[in-house]
């Protein structure tokens, strides 16, 4: 089977640093995803991770280590908009896998 | 380019009724797919298309049908609705499914469909 845990809820400071962890079970991997999701709204894409490490977008880093089936999702300088529930997801050929998603909250 | 676009955007069924979801793209993309997402839950992955003419099943296929007979539109039919489909439903499409691109996958608005 294929699964992914993450934290249901997440709270922070505007400015601040925030860390969202995703640790994923899988018979096939071949990349973690990250988007994004405003209430209401639908996911947009925000990183992928196909080998190890770390890819930066701006203030949005995602981290990967297949070894640990282990990879997270970094924001910076967090704003109130970065309010929002933030999935990953695993890519297992042809198949696109979520997990259960993590709210964040910024406060001022 | 419009993107992803979906219709209806609210949708009300009875038990047993029947209906279609719509969903097309205007970025030539190969990959299209279709997921549902429950109330504080992720997106769970329902039918998806390689490209035109070929279809296959994801997590949750039961009680849906779909077909792509061309590159831009992949409808998702509901046979007979029962509650349990009270969902939201995202249409999705990526330019393809190759290892060395970025996965991005563009999603459409959404369908607010209601079972009673």
């Amino acid at each position: 089977g294929q699964s992914l845990e993450q934290p249901s809820e997440v709270t922070a400071v505007e400015g601040a640093i925030v860390q969202i962890n995703c640790t994923y079970q899988t018979s096939g991997f071949y990349g973690l995803s990250w988007y994004q999701q405003h209430d209401g709204g639908a996911p947009t894409f925000l990183s992928y991770n196909a080998l190890d490490g770390l890819e930066e977008t701006g203030r949005f880093s995602s981290f990967l280590s297949r070894s640990d089936s282990y990879g997270y999702l970094l924001l910076q300088e967090l704003q109130m908009k970065d309010s929002a529930s933030y999935f990953c997801a695993h890519n297992a050929g042809n198949m696109l896998t979520f997990g259960g998603g993590t709210r964040l909250m910024v406060k001022p | 380019n419009a993107g992803v676009t979906q219709t209806p955007k609210f949708q009300v069924l009875k038990t047993g009724q029947s209906m279609t979801l719509q969903c097309a793209q205007d970025m030539n993309h190969e990959y299209m797919s279709w997921y549902r997402q429950d109330p504080g839950m992720g997106l769970r992955l329902i039918h998806y298309s390689v490209g035109a003419g070929i279809t296959d099943q994801g997590e949750v296929p039961n009680g849906y049908n779909v077909s792509r007979s061309t590159t831009e539109d992949f409808p998702l039919r509901l046979l007979s609705a029962a509650p349990s489909q009270t969902s939201v439903y995202f249409c999705a499409s990526s330019q393809n499914w190759d290892s060395a691109t970025t996965y991005e996958q563009y999603f459409g608005p959404g369908t607010r469909l209601t079972v009673t």
